[in-house]
């Protein structure tokens, strides 16, 4: 595609439910970022991907949350038994390589936990 | 450990020039990029610093000290759609990129 693309765009759940989000990067780019962003704070890195494999997890909150991708391509971010914590909005970038690439951001998902 | 510090808010007049400053410290340094964020929106790429120097891009540059961990962006002749939050982002020698907490930019008429 084009650009990035994220869904959906926004995301109300119950505490305690899975939530499941999805990227579609741009095609052709083998590097993929999550990040998580709190209203009016800086992005918060929660993992990258390189091609299929996460070489780099170190900023995933908890073990509630877990990442996969498949095909070099889609990925999708999971959040299980969700907290009123995790509310956030939730931004996928993708780069041609890795590290000092430029990072095409998604529109992101705004999530928000009852 | 590796941090990016950016000031939190700076407030400018439409027509003039600012300039936001970046300082950082990480485990090696593979340049230093600059990014804007309307509210609400995703951050989009302004410019990519490798080298010591400024880089010119119409009404905004940024420049690059390597040796003093320093960096800034100037944005000129100012208008209203600049109010935004910048971001400054610096990728280590792991080829992570450490992104600051970003400036949020107010443009008043």
């Amino acid at each position: 595609g084009a650009g990035v693309s994220q869904s959906p765009s926004n995301k109300v759940t119950e505490k305690g439910k899975d939530v499941e989000l999805r990227c579609d990067p741009i095609s052709g780019h083998t590097a993929l970022y999550w990040y998580r962003q709190s209203l009016g704070q800086g992005l918060e890195f929660l993992i990258y991907f390189q091609g299929n494999s996460a070489p780099d997890k170190s900023g995933l909150p908890s073990d509630r949350f877990s990442a996969e991708r498949t095909g070099g391509s889609v990925s999708t971010l999971t959040i299980q038994r969700t907290q009123q914590e995790d509310s956030a909005v939730y931004l996928c970038a993708s780069s041609l390589g890795s590290g000092t690439e430029t990072q095409y951001f998604g529109p992101g998902t705004r999530l928000l936990v009852l | 450990g590796q941090n990016i510090d950016q000031p939190t808010e700076m407030t400018a007049t439409e027509g003039a020039i600012v300039q936001i400053n970046c300082t950082y410290q990480t485990s090696g340094f593979n340049g230093l990029f600059w990014y804007q964020q309307h509210a609400g929106e995703a951050p989009t790429f302004l410019s990519y610093n490798v080298l010591d120097g400024l880089e010119e891009k119409g009404r905004f540059s940024s420049f690059l000290s390597r040796s003093k961990g320093y960096s800034y962006l100037l944005l000129k002749e100012l208008q209203m759609k600049d109010s935004a939050s910048y971001l400054c982002a610096v990728g280590n020698s792991n080829y992570q990129l450490i992104w600051g907490a970003g400036t949020k930019l107010i443009i008043k008429p």
